[in-house]
């Protein structure tokens, strides 16, 4: 079955440390986004990549970082220079299609801080 | 990036129908109007698209009037399992570009029995 898949589905994190959420899709699509959502709120854009080997900062992309070495991989670090992280976070990937953008979303990781 | 705006919640009941309305003044003519529905706990789901006048699909319809400064998704006969969080985006996709995916704060859908 093609999908986007995040994994963990639950993270703990302690202060200070670094922590990676994975991102992997089989749908062969070119474009991946990550997102974060507060408890009651929308979702954020933290950054996007159109190709292999780039990548955008979104609109709260300070704290984060990610890498794009393959097309299907899309992994976000939550360093510890993000003060609060504790959020619901969500991958999406786009197909290349120009127009029709249909998003997939992966199930989301929950990380916490303790 | 065009700009939506939407309510913030609305409360329906078993079997009516429901419209949420979208505002989007500076949309561009490049520009599509998405909705997508989200479940707590879950990554947002597309419900339907469209770029002018109806779109119809199984679960939906999106009326855009002419000057595509705004749109409305329909649901009808709502039942309780639509309640979830409905967001109305507007992009333009550059092909072979960086494409933003703006998602605002989307409309709260409470559907009582």
């Amino acid at each position: 079955d093609g999908g986007i898949t995040q994994s963990p589905k639950y993270l703990f994190r302690k202060e200070g440390q670094n922590v990676t959420l994975s991102c992997e899709q089989n749908l062969n699509h070119d474009a991946m986004y990550w997102y974060r959502q507060d408890p009651g709120q929308g979702l954020r854009l933290i950054y996007y990549s159109q190709i292999v080997n780039d990548f955008q900062k979104g609109d709260i992309a300070e704290g984060y970082s990610v890498s794009r070495e393959k097309k299907e991989s899309f992994p976000l670090t939550v360093t510890s220079a993000q003060k609060n992280p504790t959020a619901f976070y969500l991958c999406a990937s786009v197909p290349e299609t120009g127009g029709y953008t249909e998003a997939f979303f992966g199930q989301g990781t929950r990380l916490t801080v303790v | 990036l065009a700009k939506t705006t939407q309510p913030i919640s609305m409360d329906s009941y078993e079997g009516q129908e429901v419209n949420i309305t979208c505002s989007h003044n500076n949309i561009a003519t490049n520009d599509y109007i998405t909705w997508y529905q989200q479940f707590p706990s879950q990554g947002p789901r597309f419900i339907i698209q469209g770029y002018k006048t109806k779109v119809t699909n199984e679960v939906a319809s999106l009326f855009i009037p002419a000057d595509r400064k705004s749109s409305t998704l329909s649901l009808p006969r709502v039942s309780l399992s639509d309640t979830a969080v409905y967001y109305c985006l507007v992009v333009t996709w550059f092909s072979g570009g960086y494409n933003k995916l703006i998602f605002g704060a989307g409309t709260r859908l409470a559907v009582h029995p």
